[in-house]
C-alpha cells in the first residue's frame, strides 16, 4: 500500500523560504505512470494546486506561484520536495503531497502538514 | 476565484439523491478528464471519481460522475449522514498548463 508523508517546519517567518519534503513508501517514485504533486488548503478555504514533478525532474507549476516556487525530486531517497520563497501570511495553509496521474487525478494523499507563516 | 465553479452548498434528505455541479471552460473540463474528491473535516481529500466517471476500488456505486461539454456533475444516491463533507472537482487546464480545482461544495444531509 502506497504511503506518502509530509515533513518540514510548521512555522516559517515572513519573507523566508518554506521547505517541505514528501517521502514515498510502499511503491516506486520512479513509476512512469505518475507525477508527484503538492496541494495546499488555507484554513477554512478550498484546495489550491501548487505543482507536480515527474521522476525525471520535469515539473509543472501553478502560474500564480511559479516565480517563488521550486519542486524537486530525489529518486534515491524516494522523496520530492517543495520550496516556496518570500512567504507571507497568505501562504499559511495545510500542505498535502499526493500522487497524480496523467489525467490529473490524485489517488494517494499524505495526511497534510500545517505551515504557519508568522510575522 | 477558482477556475472551476461549484455551488458553495448543497443539501438533501437521508436516502435521497444529491448532485453537485462543476462548471469550467474549453481549456479545462471540455478537453480533459475530471476527478472528484471528498474531504471529511480534518482529513485529507479522498478520490471518489476519476476520468470523469470511474470509481477507484472501494468507492461504493452510490457515487457517480458524468461530464458534458464544459460541465461535470457528481451524483450521490442513498444519502447517509456520513456523506456530509466538502466535495471538490478537479482537472487539468491546458491553457494554464496547471492543475485546477473547484471552490468546493459543502454537502449537508438534513
Amino acid at each position: 500500500q502506497l504511503h506518502l508523508q509530509e515533513s518540514g517546519p510548521g512555522l516559517v517567518k515572513s519573507s523566508e523560504t518554506l521547505s517541505l519534503t514528501c517521502t514515498v513508501s510502499g511503491g516506486s517514485i520512479s513509476d512512469s505512470s505518475y507525477y508527484w504533486g503538492w496541494v495546499r488548503q488555507p484554513p477554512g478555504k478550498g484546495l489550491e494546486w501548487i505543482g507536480c514533478i515527474y521522476y525525471t525532474g520535469s515539473a509543472h507549476y501553478n502560474p500564480s506561484l511559479k516565480s517563488r516556487l521550486t519542486i524537486s525530486v530525489d529518486t534515491s531517497k524516494k522523496q520530492f520536495s517543495l520550496k516556496l520563497r518570500s512567504v507571507t501570511a497568505a501562504d499559511t495553509a495545510v500542505y498535502y503531497c499526493a500522487r497524480e496521474d496523467s489525467s490529473a487525478s490524485r489517488d494517494y494523499w499524505g495526511q497534510g502538514t500545517l505551515v504557519t507563516v508568522s510575522s | 476565484q477558482s477556475v472551476l465553479t461549484q455551488p458553495p452548498s448543497v443539501s438533501a434528505a437521508p436516502g435521497q439523491k444529491a448532485t453537485i455541479s462543476c462548471s469550467g471552460s474549453s481549456s479545462n473540463i471540455w478537453s480533459n478528464y475530471v476527478s472528484w474528491y471528498q474531504q471529511l473535516p480534518g482529513t485529507a481529500p479522498k478520490l471518489l471519481i476519476y476520468d470523469n466517471n470511474k470509481r477507484p476500488s472501494g468507492i461504493p456505486d452510490r457515487f457517480s460522475g458524468s461530464k458534458s461539454g464544459t460541465s461535470a456533475t457528481l451524483g450521490i444516491t442513498g444519502l447517509q449522514t456520513g456523506d456530509e463533507a466538502d466535495y471538490y472537482c478537479g482537472t487539468w487546464d491546458t491553457s494554464l498548463s496547471a492543475g485546477v480545482f473547484g471552490g468546493g461544495t459543502k454537502l449537508t444531509v438534513l
